[in-house]
């Protein structure tokens, strides 16, 4: 399966700072990305889906402008969190989707911290 | 809209213990159906899988079969050990590889 690298693991930020998140897939090149939120005590929910060479579509509810998402090869997805808030403070992970409907390939995940 | 409901945590085992995380699902159509581990300081693996109903999907002595009548995907472990002790997530993939997930399972293991 795919080896997917998210960096950083961990990060801590200031209020109004912006912390930008990657996502390599290591070996297999994706034109597609999924970017996950978990905040504490709750499950796992799909932000937005990152699309390499356009624009990223987002679930209802999440602010584009403050997760800004760029695709700009297929082996590399990015989310920068801006102006970056405590209530943004949450595990953030990226995933690669295998081969049909049965597969996905996730990052370590990023513990994003506002302080 | 689709949803995963999952067996609230935490759940504290001692080792060689029967282990079940139910999980229950809502969906429009026909899921694939996931459970997923996560070992600390690690991203999710994926555990197990089955595509449609009555699979039975396993590994490392887990297994969890398709129920389409009941709507669920329950976890077992005959006899678990410290090494399982992780965060288990049930999820359901229906359209476009995006998945949605239950809230989590801790499990630890006690020797």
């Amino acid at each position: 399966g795919a080896v997917v690298s998210q960096h950083p693991s961990r990060v801590i930020c200031k209020s109004g700072t912006s912390v930008k998140i990657e996502c390599r897939s290591l070996d297999f090149q994706a034109t597609t990305m999924f970017w996950y939120r978990q905040f504490p005590k709750q499950s796992l929910m799909l932000m937005a889906t990152s699309n390499e060479g356009s624009k990223a579509t987002y679930e209802q509810g999440v602010e584009k402008d403050k997760f800004l998402i760029n695709h700009a090869s297929l082996t590399l997805s990015t989310l920068t969190v801006t102006s970056a808030h405590p209530e943004d403070s949450s595990f953030y992970i990226c995933s690669v989707p295998g081969q049909g409907d049965t597969e996905a390939f996730f990052g370590q995940g990023t513990r994003l911290t506002v302080v | 809209g689709d949803s995963v409901t999952q067996m609230e945590g935490p759940v504290t085992l001692s080792e060689e213990a029967f282990l079940t995380i139910n999980c229950t699902y809502t969906a429009t159509g026909y899921p694939s159906l996931f459970w997923y581990v996560q070992y600390p300081g690690e991203g999710l693996q994926l555990l197990l899988k089955a595509t449609k109903a009555d699979d039975k999907g396993s590994n490392k002595g887990f297994e969890a079969t398709y129920r389409k009548e009941t709507t669920s995907f329950h976890l077992e472990k005959g006899s678990v050990q410290v090494s399982d002790s992780a965060v288990y997530f049930c999820a359901l993939m229906l359209r476009a590889q995006k998945l949605v997930f239950g809230q989590g399972t801790r499990l630890t293991i006690n020797p």
